[in-house]
């Protein structure tokens, strides 16, 4: 079976640049999650979102920062503009949206913003 | 919000030894706690997980235990060898919603 996938595995950009990430979750999981994993502050959850629908956004630093989930098997990580602080690994997971299931998390995309 | 520390930061054991890593949460609602393992420059990867209705929970070397009343959980690991040195992070939360993960646990497993 297929895992997470996100998309691109390097991102490399100039500052004021706008930056978007992509993942498609397990088939059959309604849950995906954004997180942003850097030294300073380990890893954060950004948003998740429950069948389509952004649940949880409070973790999105601010308003340069936007998530979509157009369908069930796509979503998006959007900065606009970038800016060097925005340099982490974005991981996306996804999970059955029953009970307590398990995240399982994509290999990540790091991005640098110089 | 759920707030979860994990101890010890660093943790160095002799190869066929023991290690056990530590995480408190101040949520009493959290009702899942899983363990992931993250080699560097690689996904973390869940190990093991723990639903609030057990107390413990084994799988081969990997064992987890929760003390709801205390609202701690713990992560032992035995006879370790090399591969298992890595970053180990845990969580506390609902597993399908927020999870809030600790700071993680840099093991190395000495030969």
């Amino acid at each position: 079976d297929a895992g997470v996938i996100q998309s691109p595995r390097h991102e490399v950009t100039e500052m004021g640049q706008e930056v978007t990430l992509r993942c498609k979750p397990i088939s059959g999981h309604n849950s995906l999650f954004w997180y942003r994993q850097t030294m300073m502050r380990g890893l954060e959850l950004l948003i998740y979102f429950n069948n389509n629908v952004p649940i949880d956004d409070s973790g999105m630093p601010e308003d340069r920062f936007s998530a979509k989930m157009p369908n069930a098997s796509f979503s998006t990580l959007k900065i606009q503009p970038s800016e060097p602080r925005d340099s982490a690994v974005y991981f996306c997971a996804s999970s059955l949206a029953q009970g307590n299931q398990p995240q399982h998390f994509g290999d990540g995309t790091r991005l640098s913003i110089l | 919000g759920e707030n979860v520390e994990q101890h010890p930061s660093t943790l160095s054991v002799q190869e066929g030894d023991s290690a056990v890593i530590k995480c408190t949460y101040s949520d009493s609602a959290s009702n899942y706690f899983p363990w992931y393992k993250q080699e560097l420059g690689k996904r973390p990867q869940l190990i093991i997980d723990i639903r609030s209705n057990v107390g413990e929970k084994k799988d081969q070397r990997i064992a987890v235990t929760l003390n709801k009343t205390a609202k701690h959980f713990s992560l032992h690991i035995t006879e370790t060898q090399p591969e298992d040195s890595a970053v180990y992070f845990c969580a506390a939360g609902f597993g399908n919603e927020k999870l809030t993960f600790g700071t993680g646990t840099r093991l190395t497993i000495i030969p």
